[in-house]
């Protein structure tokens, strides 16, 4: 089924170690984001892609790289973890009128 | 990014019920959209509101965009035990979208 896939599904990491969350989307969408997910805080922009080749920060862009690698792939990077970085992180897609995202099932990441 | 406040922070109904919740900001959006988000998995679309005004409906959930741009609702007839998860409100003013923190839902046979 069409769709956005990320990988891993878990990961636990020790602080200070570096990991790329992976992205990649089947639907031909120009426009790629990454979320994360905390308890009682919703979901929160990280970074975005309107375009292969472009990224613009979030609202919490602090800690991350993403790479638009191509049309399909959109990478975030967590260059030196820390705890407060335990979260879920959710990669989504959108078409140009980004009427409604498509979002992958998540990657559950826990920093020790 | 934009302010979205949801309401309620969670609710226990009983199968059957009918299930109201809102979002409100303190900006104005051009679109206003509905997910559910069940355990494990990512938020999933349910309504697109793309007018000031306009009600749309999806089987038994209806959802309205308000007139001042600045808030909309979602009811959820009939509930059923699948309906169980969590419910986010977003509002898209620039590029990306805004969400709200979410509405928990538990329905008991």
């Amino acid at each position: 089924n069409a769709g956005v896939t990320q990988t891993p599904k878990f990961q636990v990491l020790k602080t200070g170690q570096s990991m790329t969350l992976q992205c990649a989307q089947d639907m031909n969408h120009n426009s790629m984001y990454w979320y994360r997910q905390d308890p009682g805080m919703g979901l929160r922009l990280i970074y975005y892609s309107a375009s292969e080749g472009t990224t613009d920060k979030g609202e919490v862009p602090n800690g991350y790289n993403v790479s638009r690698l191509n049309k399909r792939e959109f990478s975030l990077r967590l260059e030196s973890a820390a705890p407060s970085q335990t979260s879920v992180y959710f990669c989504a897609s959108s078409d140009d009128n980004n009427y409604g995202y498509t979002f992958g099932s998540g990657t559950r990441l826990t920093v020790v | 990014g934009q302010q979205l406040n949801q309401s309620p922070q969670s609710m226990f109904i009983q199968e059957g019920e009918d299930v109201s919740m809102n979002c409100t900001s303190s900006s104005i959006f051009n679109t206003w959209l509905w997910y559910k988000q069940d355990p494990g998995e990512g938020p999933v679309l349910l309504i697109a509101l793309y007018k000031a005004g306009e009600l749309t409906s999806n089987g038994r959930l209806t959802a309205q965009f308000g007139i001042t741009r600045k808030d909309s609702f979602l009811n959820i007839s009939a509930s059923i035990p699948s309906d169980v998860g969590i419910y986010f409100c977003a509002g898209q003013a620039g590029y990306a979208l805004n969400f709200g923190k979410g509405t928990s839902l538990l329905v008991t046979p």
